[in-house]
């Protein structure tokens, strides 16, 4: 059971490429969730979809698009980079909804030059 | 509009001491609580949470304190270890909505 799962670790983009963040869970978890982390603050949250084939915009979803695949899966997409996207990208898992306990993945460290 | 703030953005204790994190919060319809704690280079990571209906909680070596009357949550930590370093977030929800509102962390380090 390996919890959630997130792909690339690390990311180095230039400015104006887009790249796709890939997240899965093997909890069967309803909701996902995509926060972003940057230095000294809280977790943001981006984007949640509630259950498949819902999506949701959270706190700061201008840049980005997501795409919740099937039960499992849920890609966070940035069409062209910029460099305030520069941060730490974690998806979270919940069985029910945001008011149940989130698990987190380990990050995607992004750089965008 | 709600906010989730911490009374220190880092802490330092003894190797053996408790330690006592802090966190305010100021929408009074938050009804359940979490404190995750985020070591360097990972997720962050559940280990606590508590409900309006409660008041205390405890885990292993773990204890979350609710006051309502003044908003305020803390964690506290018994005999604090070399691996009880890290960041810790407290976070808040209330019933029916849809994020979990998170605050800045306070950094926890352990000196031996």
């Amino acid at each position: 059971n390996a919890g959630v799962t997130q792909t690339p670790k690390f990311q180095v983009l230039k400015t104006g490429q887009s790249m796709t963040l890939q997240c899965a869970q093997d909890m069967n978890h309803n909701s996902m969730y995509w926060y972003r982390q940057d230095p000294g603050m809280g977790l943001r949250l981006i984007y949640y979809s509630a259950s498949e084939g819902t999506t949701d915009k959270g706190e700061v979803p201008n840049g980005y698009n997501v795409s919740r695949l099937n039960k499992r899966e849920f890609s966070l997409r940035l069409e062209s980079a910029a460099p305030s996207q520069t941060s730490v990208y974690f998806c979270a898992s919940s069985e029910y909804g945001a008011g149940d306990t989130q698990y987190f993945g380990p990050g995607t460290r992004l750089t965008v030059l | 509009g709600e906010s989730v703030g911490l009374h220190l953005p880092t802490l330092s204790v003894q190797e053996g001491d408790n330690s006592i994190i802090n966190c305010a919060y100021s929408n009074s319809a938050s009804d359940y609580f979490i404190w995750y704690k985020q070591e360097s280079g990972k997720g962050p990571q559940f280990i606590i949470d508590i409900r309006s209906n409660m008041d205390k909680r405890q885990g292993q070596r773990v204890t979350v304190l609710l006051n309502k009357t003044v908003k305020h949550l803390s964690l506290q930590i018994a005999a604090t270890q070399p691996g009880d370093s890290a960041v810790y977030f407290c976070a808040e929800i209330s019933w029916g909505a849809q994020k979990l509102v998170f605050g800045q962390g306070t950094r926890l380090t352990i000196n031996p």
